[in-house]
């Protein structure tokens, strides 16, 4: 069983800052996602990503396989950017994902 | 944009009514996924669903829960009497080549 973990599971910041989310897992795993999931429940897929480092606009997520850890970056945050972030590994040998509990972000103006 | 739909965006239900979940994944995609979300909980796998069949399926997905691909693009959740415990939200989800999943916007099913 593979056991996610994302830190902080809160994250305040003020508009226009760096942003860091952290997400690290137990067992090996083949691609991991992150998502994004906001007020209303649906959730968008973001990245995913097996090796290195993927850019989408203002969203960067690198990923280190042999430690287990994946990161998630969002430079010049907006209050747009508000929303619950979630780190699913995707496991050798299955299709499921495993969800992280999800980093709440809040991006105040 | 091609994306993943489902049908009904809400539903209530009273606790032993059996309810459908309905899903349209994307046309060319060939994985199924659904996975719930009990508020204030993480999301959870329930079971995933290729050539017609089960592949995997949690400890979640009891005899009560049964999935279906009745027609070429309508891929369903049956929970076949409900209890206080399913009310949850509900993600269908759908890949090509069993990586990346896109999801649906999701149905929030409550049992009263």
């Amino acid at each position: 069983k593979n056991e996610v973990e994302q830190s902080p599971q809160n994250l305040t910041a003020q508009e226009g800052e760096f942003i860091t989310i952290n997400c690290s897992y137990s067992v090996g795993i083949s691609a991991l996602h992150w998502l994004q999931q906001h007020p209303g429940g649906g959730i968008v897929s973001l990245f995913m990503l097996s090796s290195g480092k993927k850019k989408h606009g203002r969203l960067i997520a690198t990923i280190n396989i042999q430690e287990k850890h994946s990161s998630l970056h969002i430079t010049a945050s907006h209050p747009r950017d508000s929303a619950v972030y979630i780190c699913a590994p995707h496991n050798f040998g299955n299709e499921k994902l495993t969800f992280g509990t999800g980093t709440r972000l809040t991006i105040i103006p | 944009e091609p994306e993943v739909t489902q049908t009904p965006s809400h539903q209530v239900t009273q606790m032993g009514q059996e309810v459908i979940l309905r899903c349209v994944p994307i046309s060319n995609h060939l994985y199924f996924y659904w996975y719930r979300q009990i508020l204030g909980q993480k999301v959870e796998f329930l079971v995933s669903f290729y050539n017609n069949e089960i592949s995997e399926k949690s400890e979640i997905f009891d005899d009560q829960f049964s999935v279906e691909r009745p027609d070429g693009s309508n891929f369903t959740l049956k929970i076949r009497s409900t209890k206080l415990e399913d009310s949850a939200m509900y993600f269908c989800a759908s890949s090509d080549l069993a990586v990346e999943q896109f999801f649906g916007p999701g149905t929030r099913l409550t049992v009263l």
